[in-house]
């Protein structure tokens, strides 16, 4: 199993720019989960998924978009990329939403100039 | 709102000691305590969770003790290697109906050879 998979391993974006970080898990889980993850600051939750077609926010979810057409995919937008948006981001996904531990993608680090 | 808060933040144990790690939560209702190990350049992995309804669990090397009067809940590692050199977050998965997890801020451990 590839388990959780992210693209792009690193992406240089323009202020302004948008662009999609993908994030496909082949376990079946149905909540996948996007956080980013600062110096000093942990883990911080985007945007969350409970199945296909459920989406909702997190704590820092500005400036970001999800969809969940599929069990399968859960891809993050960036709609107008900031400075402040540089951050390492990792999408995980867990079988449900019952209390289980996460699977982590290997993370996408992204720069914003 | 609900946090976690874990201490040290940095911790160098010499080869062989052993390293104790804290998070302290505030939601007394909150049932599930995950925790991850994160190497450098990849995502984080789950090494050891407990669950509410008791208040220790080893596995080989790594233990981990909840204290749910105190509100807390230790990582224990034993026997340190080299190898055990990363960061580690501690995880509350709070008590809403779809456990958004919240992280704590890492702990950077170093074992000295």
């Amino acid at each position: 199993n590839a388990g959780v998979t992210q693209t792009p391993k690193f992406q240089v974006l323009k202020t302004g720019q948008s662009m999609t970080l993908q994030c496909a898990q082949d376990m079946n889980h149905e909540y996948m989960s996007w956080y980013r993850q600062d110096p000093g600051m942990g883990l911080r939750l985007i945007h969350y998924s409970v199945g296909a077609g459920i989406t909702d926010q997190g704590e820092v979810p500005n400036g970001y978009n999800v969809s969940r057409s599929t069990t399968e995919d859960f891809p993050l937008r960036l709609l107008s990329a900031a400075p402040s948006q540089t951050s390492v981001y990792f999408c995980a996904s867990r079988r449900d939403t019952l209390a289980y531990g996460y699977t982590f993608g290997s993370g996408t680090r992204l720069t914003v100039v | 709102g609900e946090n976690v808060e874990q201490h040290p933040s940095t911790l160098s144990v010499q080869e062989g000691d052993s390293a104790v790690i804290k998070c302290t939560y505030s939601d007394s209702a909150s049932n599930y305590f995950p925790w991850y190990k994160q190497e450098l350049g990849k995502g984080p992995q789950l090494i050891i969770d407990i669950r509410s309804n008791v208040g220790e669990k080893k596995d080989q090397r790594i233990a981990v003790t909840l204290n749910k009067t105190a509100k807390h809940f230790s990582l224990h590692i034993t026997e340190t290697q080299p190898e055990d050199s990363a960061v580690y977050f501690c995880a509350d998965s709070g008590t809403s109906g779809t456990y958004k997890y919240i992280f704590g801020t890492g702990t950077r451990l170093k074992v000295l050879a």
